[in-house]
């Protein structure tokens, strides 16, 4: 069974601090991990599609790195925004696996202003 | 392009009636998902579809059909509404990917669906 991992589950923390969240997937066939930024009644939008170890992605304050070795991602916020308030959900797609996407639950975060 | 087009975006059922919620996409994309997204547990696959006349199921597959005789339709069919179906169900495709290339996934809007 595949499993992914985020952590932490919910987090708030307060406009100007900078952030972080863990995406724990399997280490083996590796095809891609994705990141998705999510507000609450849209829909999932991509934020980075990652597909070689050793990646790092970067969009205006959010940045991605990836270790598909030990199956992890971070995702930073750098000078949180009550704007990126939304819950971070990462995907994962192994090699041969139907190009199904396998979800983590999510990490929830709350800027306060 | 109008990339990953889900109808209705609201509806209220009530315990057994049926219903079917639309879902189109014009990027010619095979793969099609159905998930659906309740508070706190993540997107959970419902069904999802390889191509034309290909459908497997997913996680949670109970209590839904689907059906996939064009590229461009995916429709999910609730057949007995009940209310462990209330939730927020979203429609989605992606890119092919294979050697070398990027999968990207692409989402409709989502259909907000109470059963009473």
């Amino acid at each position: 069974i595949l499993n992914v991992e985020q952590s932490p589950q919910s987090l708030h923390v307060q406009e100007g601090d900078s952030t972080n969240f863990t995406c724990s997937f399997p280490s083996s066939n590796f095809y891609a991990l994705h990141w998705y930024r999510w507000e609450t009644a849209k829909s999932p939008e991509a934020l980075f599609v990652m597909t070689l170890n050793g990646d790092e992605k970067k969009k205006g304050r959010i940045s991605a790195t990836l270790n598909t070795k030990e199956g992890y991602s971070y995702l930073y916020i750098k000078g949180s925004q009550p704007e990126d308030s939304a819950t971070y959900l990462c995907a994962f797609i192994g090699a041969g696996n139907n190009r199904k996407l396998i979800w983590g639950l999510g990490t929830s975060l709350a800027v306060n202003p | 392009n109008a990339g990953v087009t889900q109808t209705p975006k609201f509806r209220i059922l009530k315990i057994g009636q049926s219903m079917t919620l639309q879902c189109a996409q014009d990027m010619n994309h095979n793969y099609m998902y159905w998930y659906r997204q309740d508070p706190g547990m993540g997107l959970k696959l419902i069904y999802y579809s390889v191509g034309a006349g290909i459908t497997d199921k997913g996680e949670v597959p109970n209590g839904y059909n689907v059906s996939r005789s064009t590229t461009e339709d995916f429709p999910l069919r609730l057949e007995l509404a009940a209310p462990s179906q209330t939730s927020v169900y979203f429609c989605a495709s992606t890119t092919p990917g294979g050697k070398g290339q990027v999968i990207r996934a692409f989402f409709g809007q989502g259909t907000r669906l109470t059963v009473v």
